[in-house]
């Protein structure tokens, strides 16, 4: 079965609101990666966390490793509509060395 | 540096036949990963390929295979197309691949399979 879950796997966000994605994983993982697929286009890297609890923001962005090293989450605030798109967590170790990556969460904003 | 590229980026196939998908990493980058991203169905691993060698292997049929050239170009092949094959198919290039590197991924190439 998949050993990395995202959770919602949709979220509508009201234009201005925040919201958080959560990414879960059945095993201790090296490093948790979140990339950015905009409708169309291809996932696209956006960071990665390798501490225990370690937190990264990126202008509205707030990414975070949890403290057992098996979960994630990312936080928009603000959301705006170039938000919009599909978010995938990555974790790394969850199935061997590779990348394992979470099923996503499709993010939709209504202006 | 120019970045991933995959050819063709659309292709229409009918059951039965195969198919030969191009991938063209960042310079420098040794490792090539497949995915296979369907509706519903998120990003599905299939292989990565570091220094010519498969080094992993996702839960798909034989059908697909693929292999590394020694300048890191590679290629994915599907023999025997079923309708289920239907899909985004998408390279993603890494300097050293594995699970501690990001990955930077190709437009993909969007099969249909009639």
């Amino acid at each position: 079965g998949q050993q990395v879950m995202q959770i919602p796997q949709y979220q509508h966000v009201q234009e201005g609101e925040d919201f958080t994605t959560y990414c879960n994983s059945s095993t201790t993982l090296s490093n948790i990666q979140w990339y950015k697929q905009r409708p169309g286009g291809h996932p696209v890297f956006l960071i990665q966390l390798v501490k225990s609890g370690e937190v990264k923001k990126q202008k509205r962005l707030t990414f975070q490793f949890g403290e057992a090293k098996k979960n994630s989450s990312l936080h928009i605030t603000a959301t705006q509509t170039t938000d919009v798109g599909t978010y995938f967590c990555a974790g790394g170790g969850a199935a061997g060395n590779k990348l394992t990556f979470g099923g996503g969460t499709r993010v939709l904003v209504k202006p | 540096k120019a970045g991933v590229t995959q050819t063709p980026r659309y292709l229409i196939k009918t059951r039965g036949q195969q198919v030969t998908l191009s991938c063209s990493p960042i310079s420098g980058h040794r490792s090539v990963s497949w995915y296979q991203q369907t509706p519903g169905q998120g990003l599905q691993f299939l292989f990565e390929y570091f220094s010519e060698t498969q080094r992993n292997k996702g839960n798909f049929p034989g059908r697909f295979s693929g292999r590394q050239f020694s300048n890191s170009r590679s290629e994915m092949n599907v023999s025997t197309l079923e309708l289920g094959d239907s899909a985004l198919y998408l390279c993603a290039s890494s300097e050293f691949g594995g699970r501690n590197y990001e990955q930077y991924f190709g437009p993909g190439t969007r099969l249909t399979v009639t």
